[in-house]
């Protein structure tokens, strides 16, 4: 069983356009992440939500919009994308109860913006 | 403040060989620190955590990592690495009860046959 997975794989889209990915946990974890991990792999955290609330917004653009359905998804909704929205995002999710704050992710979405 | 500096974006070695990754951490509260892999074209794995509990620790893999507080790293060795081994591995640092996850740059490690 995929503990967190994350659909599509790989997105390719010409600029302009709004596109979702969509991640889901099977942990029973109550906080979710996105993340946006550059070419050189630069790992930077985008948002993050408890229990269905954000609770970590960093600077990003507002065409990039995430929804959080319930606990157990965290999807993330990209308008007008641009040149410089190609990267690989990745979703994760952590138990709150474990003071560690251990994430574990999903595979990535690999988004190419043409 | 949390942060992580990887020293060496890229490190070769031979099969066979001792693998060390460099990690230096900066934190104001006593930290947790981890270390992910990432191989091709995948998410990130974790390797292997601190939390206080014990200064030597053992991942996956063979892996291993010492915490020490007085030079503020968490150096990540194995004694003998591994074709397999070839992966990007990242350093991270969080806090008691934080929330957000503190990641290096990264290190590529290559193995060399």
């Amino acid at each position: 069983d995929t503990a967190v997975s994350q659909t599509p794989k790989y997105l390719v889209t010409q600029m302009g356009n709004d596109k979702s990915i969509k991640c889901e946990q099977n942990l029973g974890h109550d906080t979710m992440y996105w993340y946006k991990q550059d070419s050189k792999k630069f790992l930077k955290i985008m948002f993050s939500y408890n229990n269905k609330e954000l609770i970590i917004n960093e600077t990003v653009p507002n065409r990039f919009s995430p929804k959080s359905p319930d606990k157990a998804h965290l999807n993330l909704h990209i308008n007008s994308l641009e040149l410089g929205d190609s990267a690989v995002y990745f979703c994760a999710s952590r138990f709150d109860g474990g003071v560690y704050n251990e994430q574990f992710f999903g595979p990535g979405t690999r988004l190419t913006v043409l | 403040a949390q942060s992580v500096t990887q020293l060496g974006s890229h490190v070769s070695v031979s099969e066979g060989a001792l693998v060390l990754l460099r990690c230096n951490y900066s934190s104001s509260v006593p930290p947790y620190l981890f270390w992910y892999v990432q191989y091709p074209n995948q998410g990130l794995q974790l390797l292997l955590k601190y939390t206080s509990a014990a200064t030597l620790v053992k991942g996956i893999n063979g892996f291993e990592a010492e915490f020490k507080k007085s030079e503020t790293s968490f150096h990540l060795t194995k004694p003998s690495a591994h074709m397999s081994d070839a992966a990007e591995y990242f350093c991270a640092v969080s806090g008691y009860g934080a929330n957000n996850l503190f990641f290096g740059t990264g290190t590529r490690l290559t193995v060399i046959p």
